[in-house]
Order: structure tokens, then C-alpha cells, then sequence
């Protein structure tokens, strides 16, 4: 079946400028993460969701990201006032959840963001 | 906090041969995942392979296996007759079992693959 797609692929954008970056989850998959690569670097958890529960937020650099999930499937990330510093890979990836078990995270593509 | 450690940033192989990454995690639970994603040029994180805690043979996909150390904390990945698509990024992440939990990476192998 169709995997995680994001869009879109690459994001150019002048700093101070708002951004939005779409997930589209595995049908039926329940949980939904973001995470951020930076040039060189693992990726760094960004939020998570699950279900209608509310979102675990902990890993938000600053209140300049937010996160939003409609309906249980797609997600949007949010960046305010984009600084250079945004720049980076944005992966999401989306699981199962059975039990109380998660399932192995399947991953999008990644929107690349440049922040000029 | 569990952190996830690659010490190494780059390794190469010649085709057709075997190559080991390493990886060592550091947390206090007893019962968590590990798991081993490759990631190619196109961006994409692949799922390589995938071990439990607490099953103590080693998981084996094909050509790839694993090393799990419980012990010393060590989930090295074993690539038998390397190709060249097995050239990419190659990243291993723990993760608790139980609950609502988010994947912590290490930094990161870069494979290359020497024909």
C-alpha cells in the first residue's frame, strides 16, 4: 500500500517568513511523529501524536513550531518567523499502535527546508 | 535519558564483502527496541532490521544481522556480501517498548561500498 508521504519535497524561504510542511500518514496508522535532521546530524524528536490524546510537545525547539493532525490523518508543521537555523530535513513517520504497543515507525521522504 | 552513540562517521567496504557497524545505547529499562534504518541519497528512512529486548537471539534480515549485546549495551549491524545499494546513511535508534515513545537516533554511519 502507499506509504508516508510529505509534501513538499524542498522549501525555499526568506527568514521571518511562516512555513508549512504536510505528513500524510499510512492509512490506519494511529500515531504520527516529526522529527528534524540537521546537515550531518541523527534526527532530533520534534512531537508526537497518538490518536485523539494530546500531543506530546516536548521535543519543540521553541513556540515558534507548532504541530496540528485533522481528523486523525494528516499533520501540518508549522514554523513562525523562519530563521536560518530551521534549515534542515523534516522526516515524519507514522505507526501502529497495538496494546498499548507501538509498531515499528515508517518515514516519509522529508521536506528540505532552507531558510535564506 | 537514553542516548544513542555511533562512533563511527564513516565506513567503507568492498563489494561482495562483510562489514560490522557499531552502535552502544545507554538507559535504565529493561524491556525496549533497537532497530537499524539505512538512509540513501533519496532521503528516505528504510527500516533495516529490528530487535527486542527481550529476545536474546540476535535478529537476522538476509544478508543483515545483528549483534545484540544486552549486557554491554552494544547493537552492532553485520552486513554479509555488501552491494552497492547498500551504500547510504545507517542510523541505529532505541526506543521503549511500552507507551507512547518517540525513536532517539545516533549520529549516523555513512557506508560506502568500493566496487
Amino acid at each position: 500500500g502507499a506509504g508516508v508521504s510529505q509534501s513538499p519535497s524542498n522549501k525555499v524561504t526568506e527568514k521571518g517568513k511562516d512555513v508549512e510542511l504536510r505528513c500524510d500518514p499510512i492509512s490506519g496508522h494511529t500515531a504520527l511523529y516529526w522529527y528534524r535532521q540537521s546537515l550531518g546530524q541523527g534526527l532530533e524528536f520534534l512531537i508526537y501524536f497518538q490518536g485523539n490524546s494530546a500531543p506530546d510537545k516536548s521535543g519543540l525547539p521553541s513556540d515558534r513550531f507548532s504541530a496540528e493532525r485533522t481528523g486523525g490523518s494528516v499533520s501540518t508543521l508549522t514554523i513562525q518567523r523562519t530563521q536560518q537555523e530551521d534549515s534542515a530535513v523534516y522526516l515524519c513517520a507514522s505507526s501502529l499502535t497495538s496494546g498499548g504497543y507501538q509498531e515499528t515507525q515508517y518515514f516519509g521522504p522529508g521536506t528540505r527546508l532552507l531558510v535564506l | 535519558a537514553q542516548t544513542v552513540t555511533q562512533s563511527q562517521p564513516e565506513m567503507s567496504v568492498q563489494e561482495a564483502e562483510t562489514v560490522t557497524l557499531s552502535c552502544t545505547y545507554d538507559t535504565s529499562e529493561s524491556d525496549y527496541y533497537l532497530f537499524w534504518y539505512k538512509q540513501p541519497p533519496s532521503r528516505q528512512m528504510i527500516l533495516v532490521i529490528r530487535q527486542e529486548a527481550y529476545k536474546q537471539q540476535n535478529a537476522t534480515e538476509n544478508r543483515f544481522s545483528v549483534n545484540f549485546q544486552k549486557a554491554a549495551k552494544s547493537f552492532s549491524l553485520k552486513i554479509s556480501d555488501s552491494q552497492l545499494g547498500d551504500a547510504a546513511m545507517y542510523f541505529c535508534a532505541y526506543r521503549k517498548s511500552f507507551g507512547n515513545e518517540k525513536l532517539t537516533f545516533g549520529t549516523g554511519t555513512r557506508l560506502t561500498i568500493i566496487p
